[in-house]
């Protein structure tokens, strides 16, 4: 069974600050990695993607990958209010075409 | 922009009614899935389809079936609604495996 863990949350930082969300994946094949944006009522918008190991730039957000880890990440620098949601990591693995997703964490942004 | 349009935005059905929820997309994609979302349980495929007439069982698909005639067009059946299919119901789109998926804006569906 592919899993995808992350943190539930809620995580709560003040407006400015650097978010940090995390995401462990345990299909080892896996090659390439998403990062949905959901806000409340909503449906997921993606906000990032990166398939090579090292870290990918977007404005803002930075996100980090680490194959030999099995592990990605989510940076959102100057985070504002708006950025308050819950962020959903997928995995898609090398065999299929198939998006597995974590839960999702939680973000609070505090003004 | 790829667009994903589900056909309705909220729906109250009453149990044991046969329910349709459509979506359609506009970017000859040949990938298109159903997820329905309930707090705490995060999304959980029901069904997909890699191409027109065919389709596949997700991790839940007991009470559901699909419906792929046309390329653009997936449908997602209940064959008899309970209330423990009242969720929120979100349709995918995706072009392979190093892109992403699109979802349309999702139906929230209750069951009385």
């Amino acid at each position: 069974q592919k899993e995808v863990e992350q943190n539930s949350g809620p995580l709560s930082v003040p407006e400015g600050a650097i978010a940090s969300l995390n995401c462990t994946y345990s299909d080892r094949g896996s090659q390439s990695f998403f990062w949905y944006r959901q806000y409340s009522g909503k449906s997921p918008e993606l906000i990032m993607f990166i398939y090579s190991n090292g870290d990918k730039e977007d404005g803002r957000f930075t996100a980090q990958l680490n194959k030999a880890s099995q592990y990605v990440s989510l940076l959102i620098r100057d985070s504002q209010p708006s950025d308050s949601a819950t962020y959903l990591c997928a995995v898609n693995g090398g065999s299929n075409y198939k998006l597995t997703f974590g839960k999702g964490t939680l973000l609070t942004v505090n003004p | 922009d790829v667009k994903v349009t589900q056909s309705s935005r909220y729906l109250v059905k009453r149990t044991g009614e046969k329910v349709f929820l459509e979506c359609v997309q506009d970017m000859d994609h040949e990938n298109m899935f159903w997820y329905r979302q309930d707090p705490g349980l995060g999304l959980r495929l029901i069904y997909f389809s890699y191409d027109v007439k065919m389709k596949e069982k997700g991790d839940i698909p007991e009470g559901y079936s699909v419906s792929r005639e046309k390329k653009e067009r997936f449908s997602l059946i209940l064959e008899s609604a309970s209330t423990n299919q009242t969720s929120m119901y979100l349709c995918a789109s995706g072009g392979g495996r190093l892109y992403g998926y699109t979802f349309g804006s999702g139906t929230r569906l209750t069951v009385v």
